[in-house]
This record gives C-alpha cells, structure tokens and sequence, in this order.
C-alpha cells in the first residue's frame, strides 16, 4: 500500500538554485494537494489539481509552479530558492468530493535553504 | 477571512488524564471539519464532521461540532504516551478546494 509518495525526504539548497519536490500516489485520486508547514504553524496550501491537466492557486503560491501532467504526479517546483521557503512541504490527495473523502498525506519533504 | 482556531496550542499530560482539545471556525457555505493526528511524519485523518450533536468515536478517541457555536471538540480518555502528536483541525473553505488548517494543538503525554 504505497499511497502517497514523496521524493525526496531531505534536501538542502542554496539560494537561488532550483529543485523538483516529486509526489506520486497510486490510489487513482483525481484531487492532489501541494502544503507547507512551518514550526508552530498549520498547513499553507500551495498550490492543488482537480485532475489531469489542471491546477490552481492555494494560499502561498509565490515562488512555486506545478504541472499536472498525469493522475498519479503533481511535481512541486522552486525556481530560486530563498530562505524563506526552508519549510517540511506535504502532499496530499483525496478522491471525489470533501465533503465525503479525506485528504491522505505524503511523509513530507523536508527542505532547507542556506 | 476563513479561519481556525485552536487552543490550547501546547498541553502536557500524564499518562491516563483525559484531556480536551478545541476547535473553534469561522468559514463562509461550512460543510464539515476534519481531525488529523500528525506525529512524526504525515497527518494521519481521525474524524470528518458534517452534522451536529452527532459523536464520532473511534477507541479512547471522540469528536464533536456544535455548528450553531461554531465548534468542534476532539477528547482523548485515559492517554497513554502514544497519543503524544500535534492534532489538526482543518475546516474546507466555502466552495473551493481548499482546506484551511488550524495551527495544532502540541499534546505531550509524560508515563
């Protein structure tokens, strides 16, 4: 039971430079989230997808981009990396509507800039 | 402005207390309030909450919403050290996909 998996678990960047926070689940949700989540704060959403194809703008888009080019991925990018951006990121997915279906979490990246 | 409230943001136990944790939302369309426990690692989902007055329970753990009070309560009985984790309170945003997450209330429980 993979669920939702997050690459990689660690990661130190300097700034300025550039990565790809990968996600993947294989439970065929059509909903995928992308989070952060600072000391002593709850969750920010980034950015979500509803489906392949199409994404949308959470809370605290700066400074992210997706692309939801199939089901199962919803890669998170940072362009230039700021130190501001030093968070544990999470991703989530959930199938059908909220009302109904929770959103299951991804172990978490956690991600430093120096 | 939708938003979540919870309190306490830091509770310390002893093993076998029970204690109570708060949910306080204000959200525009409300259609229900999720629990997570969060230890280590990912949130892991505990109760979904659509209807008032209406308990959720699963073991030595229970949920409540009052949505005429706008709020919901998470009790935990006779904790033991495995209940220590950050717990979530997160209230979808009216008519959109987003959730919006309280900031957790840090439980520690102490044998």
């Amino acid at each position: 039971n993979a669920g939702v998996t997050q690459t990689p678990k660690f990661r130190i960047l300097k700034i300025g430079q550039s990565m790809t926070l990968q996600c993947a689940q294989d439970m065929n949700h059509n909903y995928m989230y992308w989070y952060r989540q600072d000391p002593g704060m709850g969750l920010k959403l980034i950015y979500y997808s509803v489906g392949a194809g199409i994404t949308d703008k959470g809370e605290v888009p700066n400074g992210y981009n997706v692309s939801r080019s199939t089901t199962e991925d919803f890669p998170l990018r940072l362009e230039l990396a700021a130190p501001s951006q030093t968070s544990v990121y999470f991703c989530a997915s959930r199938e059908g509507d909220v009302l109904n279906q929770p959103q299951h979490f991804g172990d978490g990246t956690r991600l430093s800039i120096l | 402005e939708d938003k979540v409230v919870q309190s306490p943001l830091s509770l310390v136990v002893h093993e076998g207390d029970t204690v109570t944790l708060n949910c306080s939302y204000e959200v525009t369309n409300f259609r229900s309030l999720l629990w997570y426990k969060q230890e280590k690692k990912a949130p892991t989902f505990l109760f979904m909450l659509t209807s008032s007055g209406i308990e959720k329970k699963s073991g030595r753990l229970s949920s409540i919403l009052d949505k005429k009070e706008l709020f919901s309560i998470l009790n935990i009985t006779a904790t033991q050290t495995g209940d220590s984790a950050i717990y979530l309170c997160a209230v979808p945003q009216g008519g959109s996909e987003k959730l919006v997450f309280g900031k957790g209330t840090k439980l520690t429980v102490n044998p």
